[in-house]
């Protein structure tokens, strides 16, 4: 079982805004970063930090964080959103380890 | 351009050892603060983080395979090499090797391999 928790699954109407999140303990104490996960794709970093976007990740996506949940809201929806998130953190000070939440399946309807 | 690359068996028997080879280009694995991570995903599961190797060569590994795994580096030739030993069906998982970087006091994995795939089978 994972570390971080997020829902299986969560649908969104198109243009729509939606928000995933991420609870777990580590996030009281580190930020989550976001990847999304297209099928047969590598994931890919959408949100890192406390709300950084890679080159080339659209505006419509951002990060916040609030005691232990963090989240990713993706405000107006497209269809090529359509996607598996995850949320990943360190997992605590004892040394550089990870955890990854169990993924939240996002249906653009 | 960064990019990572994995290599190795495509297929190993229950008990054998597998060793996957990430060759990387666009940055040295000597980069401070910089290194490079291992993250398997089994067929329609989640993503699970199995170790990292630092340009330091600071070690970590995950708590429940740690008796498993080793991972290396040859900076020299921009490789990293993860072994995992006593494999088990349940092991059989796309394999990415991902870089780590850091900003801002947080690290993150920004640039995954394609991964391969690694099935364990008699």
């Amino acid at each position: 079982s994972s570390e971080l928790t997020q829902d299986p699954a969560v649908s969104v109407a198109l243009g729509q805004t939606v928000r995933i999140t991420c609870q777990g303990d580590s996030l009281r104490n580190y930020y989550a970063s976001w990847y999304q996960q297209k099928p047969g794709q590598a994931p890919l970093l959408v949100i890192h930090g406390k709300n950084n976007r890679p080159s080339g990740i659209p505006d419509r996506f951002s990060g916040s964080s609030s005691g232990n949940t963090a989240s990713l809201t993706i405000t107006g929806a497209q269809a090529e959103d359509e996607a598996d998130y995850y949320c990943n953190s360190r997992r605590d000070s004892s040394g550089y380890h990870w955890v990854f939440g169990g993924g939240t399946k996002l249906t653009v309807l | 351009q960064v990019t990572l690359k994995e290599s190795g068996p495509v297929l190993v028997k229950p008990t054998e050892t597998l060793t996957l080879t990430c060759t990387v280009s666009g940055f040295s694995l000597s980069t401070p603060r910089m290194g490079v991570s291992w993250i398997r995903q089994p067929p329609g599961k989640a993503l699970e983080w199995l170790g990292s190797i630092f340009s330091n060569d600071e070690k970590s590994y995950s708590t429940s395979l740690k008796s498993r795994l080793t991972i290396s580096k040859d900076t020299s030739k921009s490789q990293v090499v993860l072994t995992m030993t006593n494999m088990d069906p349940v092991d059989t998982a796309t394999y990415y090797c991902v870089r780590i970087d850091y900003y801002n006091y947080v690290y993150y994995f920004d640039y995954w391999g394609q991964g391969t795939l690694v099935s364990v089978s008699s």
